[in-house]
């Protein structure tokens, strides 16, 4: 198991919510990327966090935004959610931004009705 | 962008033999390619890595071997146990050349099904 918490385990929400996820980071860590990934699919990079500022974006669309605080644990925020946002939401996170060692948390399992 | 192609989707093997999953990537400036596995209900588990200036790493029963010329990267697990089953991803990354952030790319996936 890594260090990496999220939070919550399972949301339902219905379209054109928001929603707020949390991620904490393995001890030592300082950057948080977060992915979606869909049933039966590869999880897909959403944007990346350093020092408290994006490092890094996916092809997301900016309904999709994010913080990350000065403890390095992260939010990521979804507004006017779409059917099609359900999925589930990884964070993992590593040191440094260059191509280091990426560890996953469980992940949030988003359902949006 | 990068893409990853995975393959196969889905690998059945006899618990002992060997199981080998094959990735393709597009992007010649990728330089690190990991490994994960994932469980039913858990995160991607980093099992192993390779960086551009190696061609082959191994670390006990799993081994991976990277192509550069060709654009491809391998898993090999050999003596295959119960316990392997699960879904494999394979991944590629640019890194950040300052530029910021591209993240990993994965591939679909195999779903790798050990017969007892």
């Amino acid at each position: 198991e890594t260090g990496v918490t999220q939070s919550p385990t399972h949301l339902i929400k219905t379209r054109g919510q928001q929603v707020t996820l949390r991620c904490s980071s393995q001890s030592g860590h300082n950057t948080v990327s977060w992915y979606q990934q869909a049933l039966g699919q590869g999880p897909q990079f959403i944007f990346q966090y350093y020092r408290e500022e994006e490092n890094g974006r996916g092809n997301f669309p900016p309904r999709f935004s994010g913080l990350q605080f000065p403890n390095y644990s992260s939010e990521l925020n979804v507004n006017a959610l779409e059917l099609d946002d359900s999925a589930l939401y990884l964070c993992a996170s590593s040191y440094g931004t260059r191509d280091n060692e990426q560890f996953f948390g469980p992940g949030t399992r988003l359902t949006v009705l | 962008g990068e893409n990853v192609e995975q393959h196969p989707s889905t690998l059945s093997v006899q618990e002992g033999d060997s199981a080998v999953i094959k990735c393709t990537y597009s992007d010649s400036a990728s330089n690190y390619f990991p490994w994960y596995k994932q469980e039913l209900g858990k995160g991607p588990q980093l099992i192993i890595d390779i960086r551009s200036n190696v061609g082959e790493k191994k670390d006990q029963r799993i081994a991976v071997t990277l192509n550069k010329t060709a654009k491809h990267f391998s898993l090999h697990i050999t003596e295959t146990q119960p316990e392997d089953s699960a879904v494999y991803f394979c991944a590629a990354s640019t890194g950040d050349s300052g530029g910021g952030a591209d993240g990993l790319t994965f591939g679909k996936g195999t779903h790798l099904i050990i017969q007892p």
